[in-house]
């Protein structure tokens, strides 16, 4: 166990539907990341949050939204998506310094999403 | 910008020694992190290294030399569970902990 946690771990949708992703982390830390990989390829970060406010939004589609509502919980709406969209999707979260490099991040066991 | 390489595979057998290496191109560098993942799993982390030299964890060690931009995982005495994906990583100049990601090595450890 890492301290952070996401439901659900499977989710299957449609191309229609609408759903959301859930990720917690219980380590006290004020940074969250959502990062997307596909099979056989590497982490793509979507999406930072330091202290609640994103800070980084990686040219993502708007099919994607995410949430902050306070520093130990992260959303990800999906809808309207596309087959491609079929991934593991990734929480970590983080603690990070001002002035300091941040070494290590705490990954939660994603969630493996497919859409028909 | 920054970017890393790294070999897309290795393999190697039980009780073996096996080296992943990682080169990075960055503007400015603070260390160099490698994470190890499962298939299907979450990344965790294995090391961290800001300075040159060797860091030792157990069985798996790191190597970092900031001079030729290069840095390398050593696994010894390889084990079934060590096949896995490995990453090197290094925190992004820009935004306050973000990493950047190599492609990952897939390590095949065979009996």
């Amino acid at each position: 166990e890492t301290g952070v946690t996401q439901t659900p771990r499977h989710l299957v949708m449609g191309m229609t539907n609408k759903k959301s992703l859930k990720c917690e982390q219980h380590l006290g830390h004020n940074a969250m990341y959502w990062y997307k990989q596909s099979a056989k390829k590497p982490l793509e970060l979507m999406f930072v949050y330091n202290f609640k406010e994103q800070t980084e939004n990686n040219s993502v589609p708007s099919r994607f939204s995410p949430e902050c509502p306070n520093s130990s919980h992260l959303f990800l709406h999906l809808h309207t998506l596309q087959p491609e969209d079929s991934a593991l999707y990734l929480c970590a979260s983080s603690q990070v310094k001002a002035g300091a490099a941040i070494n290590e991040q705490f990954f939660g066991p994603g969630t493996r999403l497919t859409v028909l | 910008g920054q970017s890393l390489e790294q070999p897309s595979e290795v393999t190697a057998v039980e009780g073996a020694i096996v080296q992943i290496n990682c080169t990075y191109q960055t503007s400015g560098f603070y260390g160099l992190s490698w994470y190890q993942q499962h298939d299907g799993g979450a990344p965790t982390f294995l090391s961290y290294n800001a300075l040159d030299g060797l860091e030792e964890t157990g069985r798996f060690s790191s190597f970092l030399s900031r001079s030729d931009s290069y840095g390398y995982l050593l696994l010894q005495e390889l084990q079934m569970k060590d096949s896995a994906s490995y990453f090197c990583a290094v925190p992004s100049l820009n935004q306050g902990g973000k990493l950047i990601f190599g492609q990952g090595t897939e390590l095949s450890v065979k009996p």
